[in-house]
C-alpha cells in the first residue's frame, strides 16, 4: 500500500531564505507526483505535476524534482516571500488505480 | 472564471439528519471526486467518478453515497451523519483521470456532526 510522507511537518524561516520540502512514498511504481498549496480555509492548488518520466517542473521560484527509484521529492522555493506561507502538500499517483495519495503536508511560515 | 464550487461551505447538523453537499465545475471535466481532510491523516478520496452515470468508491466510502447525472454536478450525501463524519470535505475535477492531468480543488465545506 502506497504511503506518502512529508518531512518536516512544519518549517519557520526568515524572508528571502531558499528552502527545500521534502516528500518521500514507499512505492515507486507512480505515474506522477503532484505539488499543491493550501491556504488556510481555502482549497488545494496545483503547483507542479511532474511525470514518472520527468526528473523536474519549474514555475517562478518553485522547482519540483523527483527521483522515482528513490522515492523522493523535493520542492525548492527561491527566495521564500511571507505570501508563500502556507501548507505545501504533494501527492502520487500509483499505478493501477485512479486515486491520488497525498502526504500530511510541511505548513511554512515565512516571517519578515 | 473556471472553477469548482461547493455549497455550503459551513455547515453544522446533528446526528442522523440526511444532508447534501453540492459540487459544481464550469471545466466540462470527466473526472470528479470527494475527499476529506482529518489532522494527522491528510486527504482521503470517498469517491470518485469517471464520467456521467460512472462511480466508484475511494479509501474511505462509508455512510457517504454520490451521484452523476449531469457532467458538471457530483453532489456528496450523507444519508444518516455521525459524528465522525465531522471533517473538512473537498470537491476537485479534472479533465480526464488523473493520469495526466492536474486536478483542481473547490473551496471545501467545513461540516461539523453534533
Amino acid at each position: 500500500k502506497q504511503e506518502v510522507t512529508q518531512i518536516p511537518a512544519a518549517l519557520s524561516v526568515p524572508e528571502g531564505e531558499n528552502l527545500v520540502l521534502n516528500c518521500s512514498f514507499t512505492d515507486s511504481a507512480i505515474y506522477n507526483l503532484q505539488w499543491f498549496r493550501q491556504d488556510p480555509g481555502k482549497g488545494l492548488t496545483s503547483l507542479l505535476l511532474i511525470q514518472s518520466s520527468q526528473r523536474e517542473q519549474t514555475s517562478g521560484r518553485l522547482n519540483a524534482s523527483l527521483d522515482k527509484s528513490s522515492g523522493r521529492s523535493t520542492l525548492y522555493i527561491a527566495a521564500s516571500q511571507p505570501g508563500d506561507s502556507a501548507t505545501y502538500l504533494c501527492a502520487v499517483l500509483s499505478y493501477n488505480t485512479d486515486k491520488l495519495i497525498f502526504g500530511t503536508g510541511t505548513r511554512l511560515q515565512v516571517f519578515p | 472564471e473556471a472553477q469548482v464550487t461547493q455549497n455550503p461551505r459551513y455547515l453544522i447538523t446533528v446526528t442522523g439528519k440526511k444532508l447534501t453537499v453540492t459540487c459544481s465545475q464550469n471545466m466540462n471535466h470527466e473526472y470528479m471526486s470527494w475527499y476529506r481532510q482529518d489532522p494527522g491523516l491528510g486527504l482521503r478520496q470517498i469517491y470518485y467518478s469517471m464520467n456521467v452515470e460512472v462511480t466508484d468508491k475511494g479509501d474511505v466510502p462509508e455512510g457517504y453515497k454520490v451521484s452523476r447525472k449531469e457532467k458538471r454536478n457530483f453532489p456528496l450525501i450523507l444519508e444518516s451523519p455521525s459524528p465522525n463524519q465531522t471533517s473538512l470535505y473537498f470537491c476537485a475535477s479534472s479533465l480526464r483521470p488523473p493520469l495526466y492531468n492536474e486536478q483542481f480543488f473547490g473551496p471545501g465545506t467545513r461540516l461539523t456532526v453534533l
